[in-house]
């Protein structure tokens, strides 16, 4: 069974550091590129980063870059998001995404139930 | 970076065709994805490049593309498929991608 299980979700405080994991089964995850996509509440989705299978190069959104990191280890088939120097704004459910799969790359094929951060 | 626009809200009644659009200028060069979120769920992909429907999807499910603005169909609407829809594309460099602000589908 394919299945994306995020963890790591907490309150913090303003300027703290937290690290996100996501498991992944039922697929190859070393093959796959990954993506991390936020929704703060009662808002809508935002992307906020990407690592294809090779992790060779990493690419964020404006408003996360140069504080977050994304990172892969394929012998744990997890995924991570590294995020420091967090604000209010950064509050939002994050969601672990696979692209591509029997898709397209481009396609968020599989979704993680997500994990709360909030800061506080 | 880019936007793609959509309506905040579209209101139909059961067995009636839905249309929610997105526009924005990258839809003409690269495709565009949909996602359905219900309240306290995941988004789920139901129409990936601009016009296919993934596996499981209903049929009544569709999508199509006009130059700049792409539009997905609910055709025969059912109460179940009052939710979110997000439509979502990526910059030609895939660098990048960028969801609209989301359409809420209420079925009357």
């Amino acid at each position: 069974q394919e299945q994306l299980v995020e963890s790591g979700g907490a309150v913090v405080q303003p300027g703290k550091s937290l690290k996100l994991s996501c498991v992944a089964s039922g697929f190859t995850f070393s093959s796959i590129t990954m993506h991390w996509v936020r929704q703060a509440p009662g808002k809508g989705l935002e992307w906020v980063a990407v690592i294809p299978y090779d992790a060779t190069r990493r690419y964020y959104s404006d408003s996360v870059k140069g504080r977050f990191s994304i990172s892969r280890d394929k012998s744990k088939k997890t995924l991570y998001l590294q995020m420091d120097n967090l604000g209010s704004e950064d509050t939002a459910r994050y969601y672990c995404v696979r692209a591509g799969g029997d898709y397209p790359p481009h396609a968020f094929d599989m979704w993680g139930q997500g994990t709360m951060v909030t800061v506080s | 970076s880019f936007d793609l626009t959509q309506p905040p809200s579209v209101s139909v009644s059961p067995g009636q065709t839905a249309r929610i659009t997105c526009s924005g200028d990258a839809l003409s060069k690269q495709y565009t994805y949909w996602y359905q979120q219900k309240p306290g769920q995941a988004p789920v992909m139901v129409i990936y490049k601009d016009n296919k429907r993934p596996s499981g999807i209903p049929e009544r499910f569709s999508g199509s593309s006009s130059g700049t603005i792409v539009t997905l169909t609910i055709s025969g609407v059912q109460a179940e498929d009052e939710a979110d829809y997000y439509c979502q594309s990526a910059d030609t460099r895939a660098t990048y991608w960028v969801f609209g602000g989301g359409t809420k589908l209420t079925v009357l």
